[in-house]
């Protein structure tokens, strides 16, 4: 198995909502990644954890907030968000210091989302 | 400081004809490059990797690329282009220092097949 699977594939949600994206690997990766994607942009890095724990913090503003509740599951809560946070946002994972280091990202396929 | 460079936003070649992708890229140690393809609304698939073993590196759907350490260049090829390779192509860097990986990407250049 060698998927990153995101839920929800699209999410519409009002500037009040609290809303969350999921992420989901079973390739025992013990590091994940959240990147954010604007129309005709490469991703840029939001998150970053390493063994449950929180190792990268991109200057995310707090109406983004990480969790990661074990080493296969990594959440992204929203609240509050402004129209501009409409992007597609992708999830990715790497195995980790323990395993053998490629330098290789596997990526979801991403949850679009939109603001209104 | 490591930084990538992808020359042409957009490319458009025949269908059949060579594919061309270029990237450049700067950094103070020895890079791992790698290509990323993404289709319309789907997350980022690796198309091949230099990890410092051999400078021609092949990957998936034909494509290859070639690591010249004097030209700071990591191009990518195809010798004919298909009309499934219409998509958006990323070249990245990372260092290898931990077992994050913190890349940093190209602008991205659209591929365009033409029939």
């Amino acid at each position: 198995d060698t998927e990153v699977t995101q839920t929800p594939k699209h999410l519409v949600m009002g500037m009040t909502n609290k809303k969350s994206l999921k992420c989901e690997q079973h390739m025992g990766h013990r590091a994940m990644y959240w990147y954010k994607q604007k129309a005709k942009k490469p991703p840029e890095l939001m998150f970053v954890y390493s063994y449950e724990k929180l190792s990268i913090n991109e200057s995310v503003p707090s109406r983004f907030s990480p969790e990661c509740p074990n080493s296969s599951l990594l959440n992204l809560h929203l609240h509050a968000l402004q129209p501009e946070d409409s992007a597609l946002y992708l999830c990715a994972s790497s195995p980790g210091t323990s395993g053998r280091r490629t330098g290789e990202l596997f990526f979801g396929e991403g949850s679009r989302l939109t603001v209104l | 400081a490591q930084s990538v460079t992808q020359l042409g936003s957009h490319v458009s070649v025949s269908e059949g004809a060579l594919v061309l992708l270029r990237c450049n890229y700067s950094s103070s140690v020895p890079p791992y490059l790698f290509w990323y393809v993404q289709y319309p609304n789907q997350g980022l698939q690796l198309l091949l990797k230099y990890t410092s073993a051999a400078t021609l590196v092949k990957g998936i759907n034909g494509f290859e690329a070639e690591f010249k350490k004097s030209e700071t260049s990591f191009h990518l090829t195809k010798p004919s282009a298909h009309m499934s390779d219409a998509a958006e192509y990323f070249c990245a860097v990372t260092p290898i220092t931990s077992g994050t990986y913190k890349y940093i990407f190209g602008t991205g250049t659209r591929l365009k097949v033409l029939a």
